[in-house]
């Protein structure tokens, strides 16, 4: 049972322009989540958060959007840099485990 | 960096062989997981531990057994290794700050191939 749905494995974008990452849960439950941001032979490393009494955190050039009523979240970045190409994985924390979801893997080209 | 340390950071071994995978944490972190990613899969949960001795199985523990005799270290073991346990293993701690805020903190990954 998937409860974090992160549907797109892959987004390829231009550097500069935005980079829109998406994800669905499915756990009203849920009500703080995280990105993640992996580089290859590198564990996963905090990005950015946003608790459920919120609907936008930014920092930066980072930015989640949260709407709780369609149980979706996005990641945006702008502007796109290539040193932003990773793979991003959108969590929740739960009954002291942390649900990920299957990841997508952002190219930013030059 | 919450001084999480793995080994090995590769492994190849052979069907059917045992293998044990370290991890081991410097800051008396109670709980610890064990997690893999795979591709299309992203990170699931093994087993975890919230205590010395005190474990539990995650959503894909089938195959994998664990042990944390101290509080520093938690072992994966894979009692017989199948090429279906090819992966990428991240051990974890996940801690509640004073603000609420729950995040993971990773090692840096054991990359077993089973051949």
């Amino acid at each position: 049972d998937q409860q974090v749905k992160q549907n797109s494995p892959s987004l390829s974008v231009q550097e500069g322009r935005i980079s829109i990452l998406n994800c669905d849960y499915t756990n009203s439950m849920f009500d703080y989540f995280l990105w993640y941001k992996k580089y290859p032979a590198e564990g996963p490393t905090f990005l950015i958060s946003i608790s459920s009494i919120k609907d936008k955190n930014e920092d930066g050039r980072f930015t989640v959007f949260l709407n709780k009523s369609a149980k979706h979240l996005s990641l945006h970045i702008v502007p796109s840099q290539p040193g932003d190409s990773a793979v991003y994985f959108c969590a929740a924390p739960i009954n002291n485990d942390m649900r990920f979801g299957a990841g997508t893997r952002l190219t930013v080209k030059p | 960096d919450a001084g999480i340390t793995q080994s090995p950071r590769h492994k190849v071994t052979e069907t059917g062989t045992p293998v044990t995978l370290r991890c081991h944490q410097t800051e008396n972190h109670r709980y610890m997981y064990w997690y893999r990613q795979d591709p299309g899969h992203g990170l699931r949960l093994i087993h975890y531990s919230y205590g010395v001795k005190d474990t539990d199985k995650g959503e894909v523990s089938d195959g994998y057994s664990v042990s944390r005799s101290k509080t520093e270290d938690f072992l994966l073991t894979l009692e017989s290794a199948t090429s279906s346990q090819t992966s990428v293993y991240f051990c974890a701690i996940i801690q509640t700050g004073r603000g609420g805020r729950t995040e993971a903190f990773f090692g840096q990954g054991t990359r077993l191939t089973v051949v």
